[in-house]
């Protein structure tokens, strides 16, 4: 246990659905990130949060609409997905967003666009 | 640009020791190692900042070259336990992604009894 939770664990969604990914973190931290994991690929930073504030998106295609409503949540909108987006989806949190920051990443999200 | 690590996939037997490599073609201010088990959220292991330091989490060890802008990951007498993706998270010292946590493609590494 990390003290970050991700919900669901697992989705399926057609290409033309909406849904949202949900990322809670209890560590008391102020920053949050949203990562991208593929098979046989690196980690991919797709989004930062600070203080609730967004401080990088990684040129992450607009389907995808991150919301950082207070520090202890993030989300992860989802819609018009292609299937090459089925991916692990990571969230993790750290104290802060600065250098040599330890992250503490949840389980994941396995979605599977279809 | 991302750190190179090799090998791309280890398989022990328990007890035996590995070293995992991570390379970078940037100068590095940092080095960052995780380990993430099928299934489970990655885990942090360790940071190593420049100056060449070695860092030890029970027997497993890494050190960072600076100038060679490498790290390796030590395990010593491998326990079914850490088997698992191994990742390493490099911090460029400088340029346009000075700051930037960008991590390799993982060493998947088994231990069997």
């Amino acid at each position: 246990e990390t003290g970050v939770t991700q919900t669901p664990r697992h989705l399926v969604m057609g290409m033309t659905n909406k849904k949202s990914l949900k990322c809670e973190q209890h560590l008391g931290h102020n920053a949050m990130y949203w990562y991208k994991q593929s098979a046989k690929k690196p980690l991919e930073l797709m989004f930062v949060y600070n203080f609730k504030e967004q401080t990088e998106n990684n040129s992450v295609p607009s389907r995808f609409s991150p919301e950082c409503p207070n520090s202890s949540h993030l989300f992860l909108h989802l819609h018009t997905l292609q299937p090459e987006d089925s991916a692990l989806y990571l969230c993790a949190s750290s104290q802060a967003s600065r250098i040599n920051e330890k992250l503490f990443f949840g389980s994941g999200t396995q979605l599977s666009v279809l | 640009q991302q750190p190179v690590q090799s090998p791309q996939a280890v398989i022990l037997r328990e007890g035996e020791d590995a070293v995992i490599n991570c390379s970078s073609s940037k100068a590095l201010y940092s080095v960052h190692w995780y380990r993430q088990k099928h299934g489970e959220a990655p885990v942090f292991l360790m940071i190593l900042l420049k100056g060449g330091e070695q860092k030890g989490h029970e027997k497993i060890s890494a050190s960072f070259n600076e100038k060679k802008q490498q790290s390796s990951l030590y395990l010593t007498a491998s326990q079914l336990s850490y088997s698992g993706t191994y990742f390493c998270g490099t911090v460029n010292a400088g340029g346009t992604s000075y700051g930037k946590l960008t991590f390799g493609q993982g060493t998947i590494l088994t231990v069997h009894p």
